[in-house]
């Protein structure tokens, strides 16, 4: 079973609502990853942080807002999103600049955008 | 990021067959190279992975084989079971996966029984 766990599994919301996806590892990694995922398509990745701290953004549109509390939590915030949003989000985590390093994803949170 | 070339985009093997998966990079910076199996609904959970100082690495029923100077690497499964059915992806990264994994564009694999 993972060691990484996101919530909530399932999310609906409205194109004006203000929502979180929340990540939690607790394997003392010190990088965590936001990817996107769309059907039969390969993760994307849009968020990577290091030491609690935004490493990479890979271009990601202002609506979604990334934070990192401390080494065990991220979460991904939402607003004014837009039904092409609509996707599975994975959280990972890994120990950081390590050759070989496991990354090892959440199950993903189910977001639709209506 | 740099891509990584995945074939074939679905696959269909009765069981006992070896399906194998091929994956070819183009960057020579990347330093691992894991695969991840993914079923329904589920996240990708890592399969087995190899650095490029390794040919070949064998975890239970799954083999990666990597050739440095093709800049290839494919992923093996033997005695394969109904269970194996699943999304396979290839990934590639730098420095240990520190910015993140380059994923190639799946493949879907039906064992039949």
């Amino acid at each position: 079973d993972t060691e990484v766990t996101q919530t909530p599994k399932h999310l609906v919301m409205g194109m004006t609502n203000k929502k979180s996806l929340k990540c939690e590892q607790h394997m003392g990694h010190r990088a965590m990853y936001w990817y996107k995922q769309k059907a039969k398509k390969p993760p994307e990745l849009m968020f990577v942080y290091s030491y609690e701290k935004l490493s990479i953004n890979e271009s990601v549109p202002s609506r979604f807002s990334p934070e990192c509390p401390n080494s065990s939590l991220l979460n991904l915030h939402l607003h004014a999103l837009q039904p092409e949003d609509s996707a599975l989000y994975l959280c990972a985590s890994s120990q950081w600049y390590r050759a070989g390093n496991t990354i090892y994803f959440g199950e993903g949170s189910w977001l639709t955008v209506v | 990021q740099q891509q990584v070339k995945q074939s074939p985009q679905s696959l269909i093997v009765q069981k006992g067959g070896i399906p194998i998966i091929n994956c070819a990079y183009e960057n020579t910076a990347f330093d691992y190279f894991p695969w991840y199996q993914q079923f329904p609904g589920k996240g990708p959970a890592l399969l087995i992975a190899i650095r490029p100082d390794v040919s070949e690495k064998k975890e239970g029923r799954f083999t990666i084989s990597f050739n440095k100077s093709a800049k290839q690497f494919s992923l093996h499964i033997m005695d394969s079971q109904p269970g194996d059915s699943a999304t396979y992806f290839c990934a590639a990264s730098i420095r240990g996966g520190a910015d993140g994994l380059t994923f190639g564009k799946g493949t879907h694999l039906i064992i039949q029984p």
